[in-house]
């Protein structure tokens, strides 16, 4: 079964500055695709950015990228000129090229200070 | 533009009622899911649907039952509510391979 780890429960970035959050997965299909979504305390779940796992070029969504290394099976989130509305939880999700499940690691809390 | 429509917001239960959760989406999304989040946790699949009239069970089934007569409503059902499902539970759909659109969930509480 795949897994989805997120080692950080907590992060903090002043604002404008960077920050990147971490996310690895385990598998053993080379066909998948992986999500960065946010949950602000609205409770709502918000679609970050996706990369597929063919694509070798990281996807990018204005100031957030992510750094996709297929081998390492890791998948981090990179926040540029954080703002204050960038304060949520943080969820890397997998899903199989064969299934339609959707699993997700436990998540990060991403504080953003003045 | 609804998208995925969940209802109740908000309920609390006592310990062995029974509820259903509703849950529609308005996409044509041919899948559909059910997944649960605890205080401080990541979400934990219940079941999903790949269309109607098929279901399968998820990571945490236990408790729950699901039915997909149409494309566009997924259901969730808690037989005997017990207080170790107070969670957040939220429906999402998709297409294969796409992103999920999430509901904006529903707070359950079994006192």
């Amino acid at each position: 079964a795949q897994t989805v780890t997120q080692s950080q429960p907590e992060m903090s970035v002043q604002e404008a500055e960077t920050v990147t959050l971490s996310c690895t997965y385990d598998t053993s299909e080379s066909d998948y695709y992986l999500f960065w979504y946010k949950q602000p305390p609205s409770r709502q779940m918000i679609l970050v950015i996706r990369q597929e796992a063919y694509k070798q070029q990281n996807a990018t969504e204005n100031r957030f990228s992510v750094n996709f290394q297929k081998a390492a099976k890791s998948f981090s989130l990179k926040i540029s000129d954080s703002q204050l509305g960038d304060a949520a939880m943080y969820f890397c999700a997998y899903r199989s090229g064969t299934a339609s499940k959707l699993t997700f690691g436990t998540g990060t809390r991403l504080q953003v200070t003045l | 533009n609804a998208g995925v429509t969940q209802t109740p917001k908000f309920r609390i239960l006592k310990i062995g009622q029974s509820m259903t959760l509703q849950c529609t989406q308005d996409m044509n999304h041919n899948y559909m899911y059910w997944y649960r989040q605890d205080p401080g946790m990541g979400l934990k699949l219940i079941y999903y649907s790949v269309g109607a009239g098929i279901t399968d069970k998820g990571e945490v089934p236990n408790g729950y039952n699901v039915s997909r007569s149409t494309t566009e409503d997924f259901p969730l059902r808690l037989e005997l509510a017990a207080p170790s499902q107070t969670s957040v539970y939220f429906c999402a759909s998709s297409y294969w391979g796409d992103e999920a659109f999430f509901g904006q969930g529903t707070r359950l509480t079994v006192v």
